[in-house]
């Protein structure tokens, strides 16, 4: 079975620009939870998504945004980009009827905020 | 204070070490405990989780979990080179919105 896929592994971006993220669960996993790594924070849970509704929401501020599509697939996207928002941004998904403590993660898309 | 404490290391043992890597909490709601490795430029891999208190073993790997004093472990038996890796715990209160800690660097050298 395919593991949960990120697209694009790299970006770079300027300040004030936005980005989008996308993220393809593992087949037969409906939800899809994203996070942001830093080395000053750590990981830190940005919000889940199951069955197209957000269903739980880390403390960041409305300029992180995400939505699912019918098929589990998620993107996450970013507005007015800050160099603070440089990060390694990871998705992970869980099989239905589990939470976070069977979470399988992608390889992360690095952002790069110039 | 951070909810999760988890020293950064790096931690180096030699191959067939016993290691002990450890994270404190402040939460008392968390009920999740997990324990996750993450290679250099991966994402987080789940090795181990535990609900509530007590040990949980797999293989080489040991988690054992005391509420009472707000402290997890997580032991590898015979640690090879190939755990060489950053050790990331992360809790829970109702299996969502994990708090995960800062990572331990771990070295296993030949």
């Amino acid at each position: 079975k395919a593991g949960v896929t990120q697209t694009p592994r790299y970006l770079i971006k300027t300040r004030g620009q936005q980005v989008t993220l996308s993220c393809s669960p593992i087949s037969g996993h409906r939800s899809v939870s994203w996070y942001q790594q830093t080395p000053g924070q750590g990981l830190q849970f940005l919000f889940e998504y199951f069955s197209e509704t957000q269903r739980n929401k880390g403390n960041f501020p409305g300029r992180f945004s995400g939505r699912q599509f019918s098929n589990s697939r998620s993107e996450m996207n970013v507005s007015t980009l800050e160099l603070g928002d440089s990060a390694l941004y990871l998705c992970a998904s869980s099989p239905t009827g589990t939470g976070v403590e069977t979470q399988y993660f992608g390889p992360g898309t690095r952002l790069l905020v110039l | 204070q951070k909810e999760v404490e988890q020293d950064p290391g790096p931690l180096s043992v030699p191959e067939g070490a016993i290691v002990s890597l450890n994270c404190t909490y402040s939460n008392s709601a968390f009920q999740y405990f997990m324990w996750y490795r993450q290679y250099s430029r991966k994402g987080p891999e789940l090795l181990m989780y535990t609900y509530s208190s007590g040990n949980k073993e797999d293989g080489r790997f040991t988690a054992q979990v005391d509420k009472s004093s707000k402290y997890i472990s997580l032991f590898i038996r015979d640690s090879q080179p190939s755990d060489s890796a950053t050790y990331l715990c992360a809790m829970s209160p109702g299996g969502y919105i994990p708090t995960f800690g800062r990572g331990t660097s771990l070295i296993v050298h030949p």
